[in-house]
């Protein structure tokens, strides 16, 4: 079985701070972990992945995570917050020898100006 | 095609009328996957496809609902009888063969129950 925790249904922030949207994962192997952001009436946009490699991953608009195996965490983080970063993000995750895929209730990002 | 395909991008019917929801992956790609999004509420997911097969239907609410998938392209969910708790986004996924690729998602299919 496999399921993901995003224990933050809303964050909020300033405009400028950093911020963190916190996301962990079970799967019974190894993971491939994925960040999707949605903006309001819109569909659901890739962000990053984590595949293998390097435990720092950078994606679109600035954003990046760090995978931690031994906390099964995968955060997103982007260093300065932009109004426009205001959106609904989920997490997701894969295990490799299986293709379902499992997201994660979502976390409400709101930037304040 | 450049991207996944839905349609009908809007449905409203009457409850207890069945409806079929259309999905076309991006070409080649392997998996296909459902899920409903009901308002403000996160990624609940239906089933998903490996080829023309589906290994996990757990998602499927009820008996009410079905997909199949078909020459590994289009699908299909189809909801019958439908009741007012079906309205929801139903939204489509797709990735690629060798799994290492996120998933493309569709634009959605607002299904709306009155």
């Amino acid at each position: 079985a496999q399921s993901v925790a995003q224990p933050e249904d809303q964050v909020n922030v300033a405009e400028g701070n950093p911020l963190t949207v916190k996301c962990t994962y079970s799967v019974s192997g190894n993971p491939y972990l994925f960040w999707y952001v949605q903006y309001p009436n819109r569909g659901l946009q890739f962000l990053l992945k984590y595949i293998t490699g390097d435990n720092l991953v950078k994606g679109s608009y600035g954003f990046e995570a760090e995978f931690n195996k031994s906390q099964t965490s995968f955060h997103l983080k982007k260093p300065s917050a932009l109004v426009s970063d205001s959106a609904l993000y989920f997490c997701a995750v894969r295990d490799i020898d299986d293709y379902k895929l499992s997201f994660g209730a979502g976390t409400t990002v709101t930037v304040r100006a | 095609g450049a991207g996944v395909s839905q349609s009908p991008s809007n449905k409203v019917t009457e409850k207890g009328k069945d409806v079929e929801l259309r999905c076309d992956p991006i070409s080649g790609h392997t998996a296909l996957y459902w899920y409903r999004q009901r308002l403000g509420q996160g990624l609940e997911f239906l089933i998903y496809f490996q080829g023309n097969s589906a290994p996990d239907k757990s998602g499927l609410p009820s008996d009410r609902f079905s997909a199949e998938r078909t020459g590994e392209s289009v699908s299909t969910l189809t909801i019958q009888r439908t009741q007012q708790e079906d309205s929801a986004v139903y939204l489509c996924a797709s990735s690629s063969r060798q799994g290492t690729t996120e998933a493309f998602f569709g634009q959605g299919t607002r299904l709306t129950v009155v």
